[in-house]
């Protein structure tokens, strides 16, 4: 059973454009949120977390915002640049992190147009 | 200087063939994962390690036997390869701590069963 949904499988933005990964899960156990980001040949590398005591993280250009009552979450990349282009991944997990268990969505392919 | 380190980066062989995968990490971390990312890209949890004690152990053929010499490295023993065995498998680090942890990926080792 997948523990997080994650949509769209894949997205073509234009340079410049907003780019917009949506998550969702059903454990109300979850509090620890982290999108990670993925390039061609690489292993995922951590871009950006949020705990559910804020609605919104930002970092530069990526802001994850956060719905608890509706236990969604999603990514928003600002001006995407054709350096974007990756696989996203959103993940949850419960603290403490016995064993540190994540549970990972199954994953965005985004393609920034130049 | 690397942090996660796996070797081989790739790994071709027969059906029947027993195979091993070496991680090593840097960082001083004592929690050591590995996780199996199919051809879609989905990231399955295999093993996890703490201390060189097992702490998960999701539903994995028990060809598949991890072994944690010390708390810098976790290698992975596959026995009778099977065809669906192919994958990218990435060995992954963190702390285990009571505050949000992060997972550091090493590049992966890509498997191909022929």
């Amino acid at each position: 059973q997948q523990q997080v949904k994650q949509s769209p499988q894949s997205l073509i933005v234009q340079k410049g454009g907003i780019s917009i990964i949506n998550c969702a899960y059903e454990n109300t156990a979850f509090d620890y949120f982290p999108w990670y980001q993925q390039f061609p040949g690489k292993g995922p590398a951590l871009l950006i977390a949020i705990r559910p005591d804020v609605s919104e993280k930002k970092e530069g250009r990526f802001t994850i915002s956060f719905n608890k009552s509706a236990k969604q979450f999603s990514l928003h990349i600002m001006d995407s640049q054709p350096g974007d282009s990756a696989t996203y991944f959103c993940a949850a997990s419960m603290l403490p992190h016995t064993g540190n268990q994540f549970y990972f969505g199954t994953g965005t392919s985004l393609t920034v147009i130049p | 200087d690397t942090a996660v380190s796996q070797t081989p980066k790739y790994l071709v062989t027969q059906m029947g063939n027993d195979k091993s995968i070496k991680c090593e990490q840097n960082l001083g971390h004592d929690t050591m994962y590995w996780y199996k990312q199919d051809s879609k890209k989905f990231l399955k949890i295999m093993f996890s390690y703490n201390n060189k004690e097992l702490i998960i152990n999701e539903t994995v053929p028990n060809r598949f036997s991890p072994k944690s010499p010390d708390k810098a490295h976790l290698n992975l023993h596959i026995n009778s390869l099977e065809l669906g065995d192919s994958a990218v498998y990435f060995c992954a680090s963190s702390r285990l701590t009571d505050g949000p942890g992060e997972l550091f990926f090493g590049e992966g080792s890509r498997l191909t069963v022929l």
